[in-house]
């Protein structure tokens, strides 16, 4: 089984400061995961996604995500914040065999002016 | 290139009315359909998911159903709505694994 969690529903920041959004998986296979970002009252859109190839994944928006399977965590990185990266944010895992995503409860990332 | 089209944006029913939402895929075949439900300030909720035509697995009980009356097409429906089926809803689509998922823009539904 699946699952992932993403520590900190709430995290807060200056703009310019660093963003780090945390995501832990769990999966008994080799995963896929996603991070999506949400603007209100918007749908889910793709930052970026690991597929087994390069562990440090780029995305848009100057994002970027690293897999570390010792460690089992994809956490989420951009090096200056910008006001308009203010949004809900979730991590996802899947299987290559899977039909489902399992999503992390998300983390909410407000940017201080 | 494949879309996903989800009405209506936004949707005001009293309590006890019927719903039907759907959602629709272009520029692909086969996809895996789901919808998502979430509720103010929370996570999102898988209700249902479809891998074919008639195929649909629910995931919670609840006065919600869905159908697959054609490939790319997926709805979801109440005969009464509750007070607490007010969310917001996102149908997505996805080629399986490691393509993702593609979501719509969302319902905003608001039982009063």
């Amino acid at each position: 089984a699946q699952s992932v969690t993403q520590l900190g529903s709430h995290v807060s920041v200056s703009e310019g400061a660093l963003v780090l959004l945390r995501c832990n998986y769990s999966s008994s296979v080799p995963p896929y995961l996603f991070w999506y970002v949400q603007y209100p009252n918007q749908g889910l859109q793709l930052l970026l996604k690991y597929t087994s190839a390069a562990t440090l994944v780029k995305g848009i928006n100057g994002f970027e995500a690293e897999f570390k399977k010792s460690e089992t965590s994809f956490h989420l990185t951009k090096p200056s914040a910008h006001m308009s990266d203010a949004a809900e944010y979730f991590c996802a895992v899947i299987t290559n065999t899977g039909n489902q995503f399992y999503f992390g409860t998300g983390t909410s990332l407000t940017v201080i002016p | 290139s494949q879309t996903i089209h989800q009405w209506p944006a936004t949707l005001v029913q009293p309590v006890g009315s019927p719903l039907s939402l759907e959602c629709t895929v272009e520029g692909t075949s086969n996809p895996n359909l789901y919808w998502y439900r979430q509720a103010a300030g929370r996570g999102l909720q898988l209700l249902f998911y479809s891998v074919g035509i008639g195929q649909i697995s629910s995931e919670v009980p609840q006065n919600l159903s869905a159908s697959r009356p054609q490939d790319r097409q997926f709805i979801l429906s109440s005969k009464k709505l509750l007070l607490s089926d007010s969310g917001f809803y996102l149908c997505a689509w996805s080629g399986g694994g490691a393509y993702g998922y593609t979501f719509g823009s969302g319902t905003r539904l608001t039982v009063v």
